[in-house]
């Protein structure tokens, strides 16, 4: 069975940084690409940022872009989403989604359940 | 950047058909892709490229697409399909990954 598990969510004040981390299993981990989708309260999902199985391509959100950072260390089956300047804006919870792709396209087909990041003085 | 537009609510009577709609003008060579979210949960997926079914969801639930607009149909709607739905596609070079709005479906 495939799960993903998020971590590392709390309270931070602005300027500051977090680090998340998706724990995943029940699957081969290192074929996979994945991504980091956030949702604000009462709000729709927004895609943050994704990375390849290799970690060789990795893209982002502009309303991110320079201060989060993605990652992934497939011998520990983790994704992790390093977040600096921290904004009241990034208050959301942070769902890690596992990315299947077919010949010409792709979408999430699995999601973890979710970690809350509150930014708040 | 790119963007992908829902109703942001549909209201249908149990058993009634309830239909979700979504534009984008990458969607004649995009597939679109449907997600419920319930209330406090992640979202599932229920629709993939355009009208597949995942296993495990109910066949009333279906999907389609025709030019700039994907739906997702779902024939006679139970109280328990309440959700939040979301369609998610690419642009066409398929450098942005983008989410409708939603749609917050209401079956009472």
């Amino acid at each position: 069975e495939v799960q993903l598990v998020e971590s590392g969510g709390g309270l931070v004040k602005p300027g500051g940084s977090l680090r998340l981390s998706c724990a995943a299993s029940g699957f081969t981990f290192s074929s996979y690409r994945m991504n980091w989708v956030r949702q604000a309260p009462g709000k729709g999902l927004e895609w943050v940022s994704y990375i390849s199985s290799g970690s060789s391509f990795i893209s982002y959100a502009d309303s991110v872009k320079g201060r989060f950072t993605i990652s992934r260390d497939n011998a520990k089956n983790s994704l992790y989403l390093q977040m600096n300047s921290l904004r009241a804006e990034d208050r959301a919870v942070y769902y890690c989604a596992r990315e299947k792709v077919e010949t010409d396209h792709f979408y999430f087909d699995y999601w973890g359940q979710g970690t809350l990041v509150t930014v708040s003085s | 950047s790119y963007e992908l537009t829902q109703p942001p609510s549909v209201s249908v009577s149990p058993g009634q058909t309830a239909r979700i709609t979504c534009s984008g003008d990458a969607l004649p060579k995009k597939y679109a892709y449907w997600y419920q979210q319930k209330s406090g949960q992640a979202p599932v997926l229920v629709i993939y490229e355009d009208s597949k079914r995942p296993s495990g969801i109910p066949e009333r639930f279906s999907g389609s697409s025709s030019g700039t607009m994907a739906t997702l149909t779902i024939s006679g709607a139970q109280v328990e399909d309440e959700a939040d739905y979301y369609c998610y596609s690419t642009d066409i070079s398929d450098d942005d990954r983008v989410f409708g709005g939603g749609t917050k479906l209401t079956v009472l």
